[in-house]
């Protein structure tokens, strides 16, 4: 089975802190995502990645960065954290193979169990 | 732009009834369809996907979806709930060519005795 490995489920953290949140899966995907997660809005894209030390924003990047030194790994930074950042932020990979080919396999989006942040 | 909708914000169900949850997407092509469930606390679970073909598909935990081109929908379904499917489902969709996703806000489901 594919997992996805959020290492800190829950965090509190001060106004103006610098946040890490960090990511693991152990399937060899290419494809790593950041999800923020707040009630009535779903789910929406902060930052993903196709390959190592490349990265692409989403659609709500303001107040974020991302790190992708290796292919395993993708974690998400908070530079100074604000309450307007407590939430719960979901992890994701996927794979590329077959991806745009004439045998497009579609491939699933595999999510981790998440990481509840309260910046207070 | 993709975008997806699902109408339902809550929905209670009687243990044993059927369920029908709504997703509407908006999107030019043949989308990627994606249903998934989240626990309280927990990350999400796939239940079932849409590519292509059988435009009936069925899932994990005996639910199963219906992709209707005409009416731009794919509403996810249960005959007989359990209490353990109280949870909140997510329909998503995706470019054929990318492996962005977009959500739709949820719908929450609640299984009364």
């Amino acid at each position: 089975d594919v997992k996805v490995t959020q290492s800190s489920r829950y965090l509190v953290k001060r106004t103006g802190e610098k946040v890490f949140l960090e990511c693991v899966q152990d399937m060899d995907h290419e494809n790593m995502f950041w999800y923020r997660q707040d009630p009535g809005l779903g789910l929406r894209l902060i930052y993903f990645s196709y390959d190592v030390k490349m990265k692409e924003k989403g659609d709500i990047p303001e107040g974020y960065s991302v790190s992708r030194e290796k292919k395993e790994r993708f974690s998400l930074i908070l530079e100074s954290a604000s309450t307007n950042q407590t939430s719960m932020y979901l992890c994701a990979s996927s794979s590329t193979s077959g991806l745009g080919s004439n045998i497009d396999s579609g491939n699933t989006i595999y999510f981790g169990e998440g990481s509840w942040l309260t910046v207070v | 732009a993709q975008s997806v909708t699902q109408p339902d914000i809550h929905i209670t169900v009687s243990e044993g009834a059927s369920l029908e949850l709504r997703c509407n997407y908006s999107y030019g092509a043949t989308p990627y369809l994606f249903w998934y469930v989240q626990s309280p606390g927990q990350g999400l679970q796939l239940l079932l996907k849409y590519f292509s073909g059988d435009t009936l598909v069925q899932g994990i935990k005996g639910f199963e979806a219906e992709f209707k081109r005409s009416q731009s929908s794919f509403n996810l379904r249960k005959p007989s709930v359990h209490w353990s499917d109280a949870a909140e489902y997510f329909c998503a969709v995706r470019n054929t060519g990318f492996q962005k996703l977009v959500f739709g806000t949820g719908t929450r489901l609640l299984v009364s005795p």
